[in-house]
């Protein structure tokens, strides 16, 4: 079974410009997680989309942060414009419906450099 | 909203040794509970839940860990440490979000060094 794929592995920006992430779940996965992990510290969770809805976004920062998971499947993260506050680990993560009882699976991540 | 804190931040060990990496939970009426592993450059890895039942908590990788209600605490222990042990533990816990869907809160990692 393949795992959950993210791209690009690593990315470096500028301030202000803007970036790109994407998300490939686990097959047949209807539960999406996106987590911003800042160094030394565990991840937190940045939105939660239940197929193509938004279950959870209360800790988006949503004038610059956005997401989207056209046809329940593949998710896109953007940010723009980029702060350097916004270096950090950004992890995907797919379960099967969501649940307590479901484990979540997470990608690789994408390290995201901010200068 | 649930929270939890894990009480060390770097852990050195030899190896063979034991090992216990301590977390501690706020208080709820009902909790599920979970340790997860990362590896360098890696994703999080799930080790162990704990969701109704036992106290005691058998995973992957010969660790296990005890869930204390009375000291709202999930310490994670090994009898027996390998030098491919040496990663970042996350303890988390369960929550409610405002929309009654379940997510995850992490603590703040316990890096484990086991050295020869």
């Amino acid at each position: 079974e393949a795992g959950v794929a993210q791209s690009p592995r690593y990315k470096i920006i500028e301030k202000r410009q803007s970036v790109a992430f994407w998300c490939n779940p686990i097959s047949g996965h209807a539960t999406l997680y996106w987590y911003q992990q800042i160094l030394g510290q565990g991840p937190k969770l940045l939105i939660q989309f239940q197929n193509n809805g938004v279950v959870d976004d209360s800790q988006l920062p949503k004038d610059r942060f956005s997401a989207e998971r056209l046809k329940g499947v593949d998710s896109t993260l953007k940010i723009q414009p980029a702060k350097l506050e916004d270096s950090a680990v950004y992890l995907c993560a797919s379960s099967f419906w969501g649940g307590s009882l479901d484990e979540q699976y997470f990608g690789p991540g994408t390290r995201l450099t901010v200068t | 909203a649930q929270s939890v804190t894990q009480l060390d931040s770097q852990v050195p060990v030899f190896e063979e040794a034991p090992v216990e990496l301590r977390c501690n939970y706020s208080s709820s009426v009902s909790v599920y509970l979970f340790w997860y592993v990362q590896y360098p450059n890696q994703g999080l890895q799930l080790l162990l839940k704990y969701l109704s039942g036992s106290t005691l908590v058998k995973g992957i990788n010969g660790f296990e860990a005890e869930f204390n209600k009375s000291q709202t605490s999930f310490h994670l222990r090994k009898p027996s440490v390998h030098i491919s042990d040496t990663a970042e533990y996350f303890c988390a816990v369960s929550d409610l979000n405002r929309q009654g869907a379940q997510k995850l809160v992490f603590g703040q990692g316990t890096r484990l060094t086991i050295n020869p």
